[in-house]
């Protein structure tokens, strides 16, 4: 099982839309999760941490879900440049260094 | 702004060149990544370093090797390179407080090995 699973998507979605992607990890002992974002042929970079209690940062809200091992990432009233690569990532099983999933892909029509 | 630098977005080099990419970092991280990402593959780490002159292999050395000789700049080399090296390559760095600040990214360099 991979430490960090994505859907690659697309999902293709109409502008103002509210669209969710979730990620599974397979390491339970998992203590930091982020989301980056990574625009086509750009580096990732982050848009947010993910905290136990869950957090929101205007449109975007993550969350944590220890029990079934995975965090979430929502998106509310979808903008145009909101379409994007976004990845999932937590500390590896030995807590040394962090994990990228692969990445799901959003793209956001007119 | 807190930076990561690499020296070219756009490389083409031949087959069995050997090749050099720099990464220079101005935050005093002392963790430095290189990463390869191909279509489908996702980030794939090639190697790492703690500290100075510090190195370890990641997931697909092969073909490649490293210098860290001071804090801020890291170097990916190819030794012969091969087309199947062509990509986009990815330095991060962060600080021991990865775990709370995650990493920061260069801007890649797209590498085309004809």
């Amino acid at each position: 099982r991979k430490e960090v699973e994505q859907d690659p998507g697309p999902f293709n979605v109409p502008e103002g839309a509210t669209v969710a992607f979730n990620c599974t990890y397979s390491n339970s002992a998992s203590q930091s999760f982020f989301w980056y974002r990574q625009d086509c042929r750009k580096e990732p970079k982050l848009l947010m941490s993910v905290y136990s209690s869950g957090n929101e940062d205007g449109r975007f809200t993550a969350q944590l879900n220890r029990a079934s091992q995975y965090i979430s990432l929502l998106i509310r009233d979808s903008k145009l440049s909101d379409s994007a690569t976004y990845l999932c990532v937590v500390n590896n099983n030995a807590g040394n260094m962090l994990t990228f999933g692969g990445g799901t892909r959003l793209m956001v029509k007119p | 702004d807190v930076k990561v630098t690499q020296s070219s977005r756009y490389l083409v080099k031949r087959t069995g060149e050997k090749v050099f990419l720099e990464c220079v970092q101005d935050m005093d991280h002392e963790n430095m990544f290189w990463y390869r990402q191909d279509p489908g593959l996702g980030l794939r780490l090639i190697y790492f370093s703690y500290d100075v002159k510090m190195k370890e292999k990641g997931d697909i050395p092969e073909g490649y090797s490293v210098s860290r000789e001071k804090k801020e700049r890291f170097s990916l080399i190819l030794e012969s390179a091969s087309t199947n090296q062509t990509s986009m390559y990815l330095c991060a760095s962060s600080s021991r407080d990865f775990l709370f600040f995650g990493y920061t990214f260069g801007s890649g360099t797209r590498l085309t090995v004809v």
